[in-house]
């Protein structure tokens, strides 16, 4: 079974420009989360799909982040324009039920 | 405002030791309790877990002891190998199956 699959892996910008990032979540899994993690700290969730539907988007800074699952499986999660502070790694994650969350790799984001 | 706090940060461990890593919560809402392990260049992983109606687990050589009382809970690896080196966050879920994560222990274990 193919995990959680993440691009890119890396990218570096400069701030004030544009960047996406793409998941593909489990086969099956309704559950779909993005997630930031800076270094040297735990995963904090950005945003919960379930299906389609944002269910929690109260901790994504909805003045420059955007994200999307328009058809309940794939999603993209984007930052207009990048400031330095969002350097990090963002994670996503996929889950069939409400215990078990799969991580894909995560794209290391660097803003210079 | 951190709703889990970790310890500690780094541990370092022989071979064939024994690697503690400890958890504390202020929610008591919280209903589970995973442990994630995580090698540089990869997402968390799930290791273990445990429900707060359950004072310990064991799979392998990795146990979570749990003290609902005192609102904290442990990872306990025995006999750590090299390959146990990695970083390992404690998690809790709260309300709509959010986790709220520690901010990890990296820990190396040595020959």
């Amino acid at each position: 079974e193919a995990g959680v699959v993440q691009s890119p892996r890396y990218k570096i910008i400069e701030k004030k420009q544009p960047v996406a990032f793409w998941c593909n979540p489990i086969s099956g899994h309704n559950t779909l989360y993005w997630y930031l993690q800076n270094l040297g700290q735990g995963p904090e969730l950005l945003i919960r799909y379930e299906n389609e539907e944002a269910v929690d988007d109260s901790q994504l800074p909805k003045d420059r982040f955007s994200a999307e699952r328009l058809k309940g499986v794939d999603s993209t999660l984007k930052i207009q324009p990048a400031e330095l502070g969002d350097s990090a790694v963002y994670l996503c994650a996929s889950s069939k039920t409400s215990n078990e969350q799969f991580f894909g790799p995560g794209t290391r984001l660097t803003v210079l | 405002q951190q709703q889990v706090k970790q310890s500690p940060q780094s541990l370092i461990v022989q071979k064939g030791g024994i690697s503690i890593i400890n958890c504390a919560y202020e929610n008591t809402a919280f209903d589970y309790f995973p442990w994630y392990q995580q090698f540089p260049g990869k997402g968390p992983a799930l290791l273990i877990a445990i429900r707060p109606d359950v004072s310990e687990k064991k799979e392998g050589r990795f146990t979570i002891s749990f003290n609902k009382s005192a609102k904290q809970f442990s990872l306990h690896i025995m006999d750590s190998q090299p390959g146990d080196s990695a970083t390992y966050f404690c998690a809790a879920r709260g309300t709509a199956s959010k986790l709220t994560f520690g901010t990890g222990t990296r820990l190396q274990v040595t020959l």
